[in-house]
């Protein structure tokens, strides 16, 4: 039973343009999520992070939305940029307790366009 | 480079063998947690260390196990490998794993190929 979906596995965009990559969840106790980007022979490297107190959080080129009532996140990159070419996962976890652990999506292959 | 660092990088090995994966965390983080991504499943839990105590278990099966040093370093054991054993295994860690939640951060892993 997946917890965390990412129903795109492909997102093709042109230099420029915006990028959003769509992430759903299905546990109601997830109140933190993460967007990692994962390129070839490396391993994901973390981007942008929200708690489910937020429903945005900005870096940079890159947002986090984050809709509860929904169980959806979405990651904008504006604009994008032949290097942002990557996997991109989505995790999440419940925030508190001594441990945790991240339940990951299986990840959307964005390929930015010159 | 996210500071945490895997050895070795690639392992080739034959069924029924068993191996050991290491894993140095970041400068000051005490938590270290290990992933295994299948080509089918996709990046999934294991275990979670905190500064040398199990906190978390995942799907880790009986024939793996791991532990984490006083140095703060960690090590995944795999024995009786089996040819569905192949596949990729993170290390990451982060500061601390309580309710002030910092993002773990990844090693580039250890490709294991089972022969």
């Amino acid at each position: 039973d997946q917890q965390v979906k990412q129903n795109s596995p492909s997102l093709s965009v042109q230099e420029g343009r915006i990028s959003i990559l769509n992430c759903d969840y299905t546990n109601s106790m997830f109140d933190y999520f993460l967007w990692y980007k994962k390129y070839p022979a490396e391993g994901p490297t973390f981007l942008i992070s929200i708690s489910s107190i937020k429903d945005k959080n900005e870096d940079g080129r890159f947002t986090v939305f984050l809709n509860k009532s929904a169980k959806h996140l979405s990651l904008h990159i504006v604009p994008s940029q032949p290097g942002d070419s990557a996997v991109y996962f989505c995790a999440a976890t419940p925030r508190g307790g001594s441990n945790y652990k991240l339940t990951f999506g299986k990840g959307t292959l964005l390929t930015v366009n010159p | 480079d996210s500071g945490v660092t895997q050895t070795p990088k690639h392992l080739i090995t034959a069924t029924g063998q068993r191996v050991t994966l290491r894993c140095s965390p970041r400068s000051g983080d005490l938590s270290v947690y290990w992933y295994q991504q299948s080509l089918d499943q996709g990046l999934q839990f294991l275990i979670q260390y905190y500064n040398g105590e199990e906190r978390a278990k995942g799907n880790i099966l009986e024939r793996f196990s791991a532990q984490q040093f006083p140095d703060l370093h960690s090590e995944l054991n795999l024995s009786s490998l089996e040819l569905g054993d192949s596949a990729l295994y993170f290390c990451a860690s982060s500061v601390e794993a309580g309710n002030d939640l910092q993002p773990q951060h990844f090693g580039d892993g250890t490709r294991l190929s089972i022969l």
